[in-house]
Formats: structure tokens, sequence, C-alpha cells
């Protein structure tokens, strides 16, 4: 079975420019979720979706991040502008439903803002 | 608040010589407490799901255990592979759809 997939790997951007990532989650799965995960930090979550409709985004900055699931599978994450304190590693993961404990994780993009 | 707290930040041991890695959680209800292993430059995998107090889970050198505020991850005889970071997550009981992560513990064993 495929894992979930992410792209690009890496991104580097100068501050206030715009930057999407890419995330197609495993086949069937209907819950999808981005994390931020900042050095030496756990991952904290940002946004939740179910099918394409958001279940949480209550830790989304909304004034510069934006996320969008389209027909349920493949989503983006997107920052506009850019901040350093957004540098970090963006994980998307996803499971089988709603609340189920086992997350399947991506590899991550890491993003550094300069 | 912290919801979750890793102890230590970091482990060093020898082979063989066994450990515990500490995890506290300050929600008032949980409704499950998940260990993952994240491996440098890659997402974290999943290894355990807590439910109650009491509860184990085991899985090859690893043992998970639970109480009221706190688990416990139990590595017997380590190996250098398993060396990582080892992440704890709580999801509360309130809110189903949060899941909140500890910072972690950088384990790494020397052969």
């Amino acid at each position: 079975e495929a894992g979930v997939a992410q792209s690009p790997r890496y991104k580097i951007i100068e501050k206030r420019q715009s930057v999407a990532f890419w995330c197609n989650p495993i086949s069937g799965h209907a819950t999808l979720y981005w994390y931020q995960q900042i050095l030496g930090q756990g991952p904290k979550l940002l946004i939740q979706f179910q099918n394409n409709g958001v279940v949480d985004d209550s830790q989304l900055p909304k004034d510069r991040f934006s996320a969008e699931r389209l027909k349920g599978v493949d989503s983006t994450l997107k920052i506009q502008p850019a901040k350093l304190e957004d540098s970090a590693v963006y994980l998307c993961a996803s499971s089988s439903g709603l609340a189920i404990s086992e997350q399947f994780f991506g590899p991550g993009t890491r993003l550094t803002v300069l | 608040e912290d919801q979750v707290t890793q102890s230590p930040e970091a482990l060093r041991l020898q082979e063989g010589e066994s450990s515990s890695l500490n995890c506290s959680y300050t929600v008032s209800g949980l409704r499950g407490l998940f260990w993952y292993r994240q491996d440098p430059g890659k997402g974290p995998e999943f290894l355990f799901t807590l439910y109650s107090a009491g509860e184990e889970k085991e899985k090859e050198r690893l043992k998970a255990t639970l109480t009221k505020k706190e688990s416990f991850l139990h590595i017997t005889a380590p190996k250098p592979e398993d060396s990582a970071t080892y992440l704890c997550a709580v999801q509360p009981i309130q809110d189903f759809n949060k899941f909140y992560f500890g910072s972690g513990t950088k384990l790494n064993v020397k052969p």
C-alpha cells in the first residue's frame, strides 16, 4: 500500500513570498490532517478534513494560511505571505476515519523562510 | 498551556541497557494516548494507542503503559536501530478532533 505522499520535500523562500504544499493521502482515507513541526518541538495540528469538509481549523493562522481538499482526496496548504517564524516542517497525515487513532504521516515538507 | 510534557528531552543508552521514557499530560479527560517514533527527516510512525489506566501494549522491545496522569514507554535491551525521537500525543475526550503532541524524547542507543 502506498503511503502518504507530499511535495515538495524542501522549499526555501524569502519572507513575504507565497508557498504551497501538496499532499496525497493513502487511498480510501477519509480524514486528512496538516501539522506544523518546528525544530525541536512536536507536531502542532493546523487543520483537519473529513472528506472535503473542514472538521477543525482552530489552530490555523487564517490571516496567512489556507488549506483546501478538493474532491476529498488531495489537499494543498498555502502560506501567503510567509514570515520568518513559519520556518518548519509541514506534515500531512491521513487516517481511515474521524478520531481514528492511527494516523499515517507523510515525509513532510521542510520550509525555510529567509 | 502545556497539555503534554515528555522527559527526558534526550537519553543516551548503551546497547542492552533498558530504560523508560515518560509522558505526562494535563487534559482533564483522556480519550486516547498515542506513541509515535520519528526518524530524522521522516514523518512520525505510529506505535501504540492506550485508552484507559492500567492498559499495556507491547511491540518487540517496546512496552507502553498508562496511568491516570502519565504514560511510560519502556525499552528493554535496546539496539542501535531503536535510536529515534519518541513522541507522545493525547486526544481529549471533550474534543476528540484535537491531538496534542509533546516535544519528544530523543533516544540514542550506542553499540
